[in-house]
């Protein structure tokens, strides 16, 4: 089982439509968790990080469901400016502080007028 | 601009040729790390510094050589490049090790070895 799991998509959706991205992780004691968007050729930059609480930034929010090792991001009111590929990312929380990223395969996300 | 920077953003090179890839960062973070994208866009961590000590180490050919001469900055050496390197590299740096606010990443070196 891989240890960051997403659909790779790619979801085509008209402007104006929510769309929903979800992913899974292997490793239950891992500690932070994000979604960066990466434009095509461009690198991977930070949407938002995801909080157990749930976390709102303007038409973007983030879920945690850590009983189910289960992370979402839901974009409401899609742009044009919203396509790109959306990834999901999991610090496994390495033992002796030292920590790393690990990426998810990315969805690719398509909004057309 | 405070970011994170990489030099060159392309490099096209034969195999069997070794070439480096500069990176510095001026947020005044402690860790920097290189990622490899390869043609499927799957990010895998390669290294890992942390004030200019190698902390994390994947199971990355011996041919591949990081070498961070202050915390601001890691670089990486490939000798004797193969096709099979030819990916984009990513620098990125955290506030420290532990990466709770995730990574800032540079623009990337697209390797091509033909």
């Amino acid at each position: 089982r891989k240890e960051v799991e997403q659909d790779p998509g790619p979801f085509n959706v008209p402007e104006g439509a929510t769309v929903a991205f979800n992913c899974t992780y292997s490793n239950s004691a891992s500690q932070s968790f994000f979604w960066y968007r990466q434009d095509c050729r461009k690198e991977p930059k930070l949407l938002m990080s995801v909080y157990s609480s749930g976390n709102e930034d303007g038409r973007f929010t983030a879920q945690l469901n850590r009983a189910s090792q289960y992370i979402s991001l839901l974009i409401r009111d899609s742009k044009l400016s919203d396509s790109a590929t959306y990834l999901c990312v999991v610090n496994p929380g390495i033992s002796g502080g030292y920590n790393k990223l690990i990426f998810g395969a990315g969805t690719r996300l398509a909004v057309h007028p | 601009d405070t970011a994170v920077s990489q030099t060159p953003k392309y490099l096209v090179t034969q195999m069997g040729n070794d070439k480096s890839i500069k990176c510095e960062q001026n947020l005044g973070h402690d860790t920097m790390y290189w990622y490899k994208q390869d043609s499927k866009k799957f990010l895998k961590i390669m290294f890992s510094y942390n004030n200019k000590e190698l902390i994390i180490n994947e199971t990355v050919p011996n041919r591949f050589s990081p070498k961070s001469p202050d915390k601001a900055h890691l670089n990486l050496h490939i000798n004797s490049l193969e096709l099979g390197d030819s990916a984009v590299y990513f620098c990125a740096s955290s506030q420290d090790a532990r990466g709770r606010d995730g990574y800032t990443f540079g623009s990337g070196t697209r390797l091509t070895v033909v």
